[in-house]
Order: C-alpha cells, then sequence, then structure tokens
C-alpha cells in the first residue's frame, strides 16, 4: 500500500513537555510537509522539505522543530508544549512542481492540558 | 487579510442537488488552484486542480476558473451524502507547490 502514514494517532499531553510526531510516505514523493489544522478547520504551513532540505519555514515559534532522515521521512519535534499547539498535526507529501497533488496523511491530534 | 477566501462557510442541499462553491484569492502570484475535500478524521483529499481559463469537467464535479478576476468555482451535481465534507480552495505560485488554503465550506448533504 502506497500512502501517507502519521503516528501516533492522538496524544495527550501536559504544558511544558515534549512530544514528537512521525510521518513517512511510500509515494516516491521527494518533498514533504507539516501542516498545522486548529480548532476551526483552519490549515496553515508550518514547513516544506525537498530532498532532507529545508525549502519553507513559516513563522512558527522556536519551539517547533522538524527533522528529515530521508526523503520518506519527517517528523517534528516540539519542545515545551503550550496549550496553543492543541491542534491536528498534518503530514502531506508531492512530487516537486508547482502543478502536482498533494497526498495527506490521517493526522496526529495534540491535546495540550 | 487571508489571500485565499471561501463563501459561503456551510451549505446544506438536498440529496440529487447541485452545491456550490466559491473562492477568491487576492494574490496574482497564484498560478494553480485545487480544490480539497476532508471527510471527518481524515486527511484532505485532492478532488480537482485548475490551471487554466475556463471550465474543466470531472465526473459530477465542475471547476471554474477565471484568472482575471482570481475566481475559482466549484460544482458538485446530483450531491450524495457521501460528500458531506469540509471543502477546501487551495493556491500555490512556486515550484514547490506551496499551498495556501481557504477556511473551508462545509457540505452537509442530507438524504
Amino acid at each position: 500500500e502506497t500512502a501517507v502514514f502519521q503516528t501516533p494517532n492522538y496524544h495527550v499531553t501536559q504544558v511544558g513537555n515534549e512530544v514528537s510526531f512521525n510521518c513517512k510516505q511510500t509515494l516516491g514523493h521527494d518533498t514533504m510537509y507539516w501542516y498545522k489544522q486548529d480548532s476551526k478547520k483552519l490549515l496553515k504551513i508550518m514547513f516544506s522539505y525537498n530532498n532532507k532540505q529545508l525549502i519553507v519555514n513559516e513563522t512558527v515559534p522556536r519551539r517547533f522543530s522538524p527533522q528529515s532522515s530521508d526523503k520518506a521521512h519527517l517528523n517534528l519535534r516540539i519542545k515545551s508544549v503550550e496549550p496553543e499547539d492543541s491542534a491536528v498535526y498534518l503530514c502531506a507529501s508531492t512530487r516537486t512542481g508547482g502543478a502536482e497533488e498533494q497526498y495527506f496523511g490521517p493526522g496526529t491530534r495534540l491535546t495540550v492540558l | 487579510q487571508q489571500k485565499v477566501q471561501q463563501s459561503p462557510e456551510s451549505l446544506s442541499v438536498p440529496e440529487g442537488g447541485m452545491a456550490s462553491f466559491n473562492c477568491t484569492s487576492s494574490d496574482r502570484n497564484f498560478q494553480y488552484f485545487w480544490w480539497y475535500r476532508q471527510h471527518s478524521g481524515e486527511g484532505p483529499k485532492a478532488l480537482m486542480s485548475i490551471f487554466s481559463d475556463g471550465d474543466k469537467k470531472e465526473g459530477r464535479f465542475t471547476a471554474h476558473l477565471n484568472k482575471a478576476s482570481l475566481h475559482v468555482s466549484l460544482h458538485i451535481r446530483d450531491s450524495q451524502p457521501s460528500d458531506s465534507a469540509l471543502y477546501f480552495c487551495a493556491a500555490s505560485d512556486s515550484g514547490y507547490n506551496k499551498l495556501t488554503f481557504g477556511k473551508g465550506t462545509v457540505l452537509l448533504v442530507s438524504p
């Protein structure tokens, strides 16, 4: 099966803790993204990687740090989570090019208590 | 200001009816427009892309683009309850396909 996989499905943690989310795509794509979807369902891009290189870094708090070991994997670490970090984090992948479809994973729902 | 604006916020149509969505961009650098659909508990999935002026039809779905006014629309004919979802308009301007999404329109198709 070729798709975008995310783990965990959901995570509940307390303010100040560190969390990590994982994403893997088996579509052979070379560009991967992290999006944040808030409680109002608004989707905003956070980071984009092309062949393990960071190419897009939106205005995101410094406690967020993405990591890519190869073009099929993209992780997201959040140091010292805040209540406003509660959201669904969606990973996506695509082939490089302005006209290519992005394929999304199912998301990781983060709840910060 | 939101660079991609969608209307309406929500829409309710009877089964078999026509659902219509609108999207306007304020950034003339956007060249590629997409419609994505997100069912509850899932990630968004691309429905259609449109890059040239005019209409594009795929089955029950028709998209229309007017580049001069930066207006995109999506029409779903013969709507089905399974079409009930959140519909996003998205636009990009670069080779790295950085998408800017609108706020979405919730569609409810009632049997």
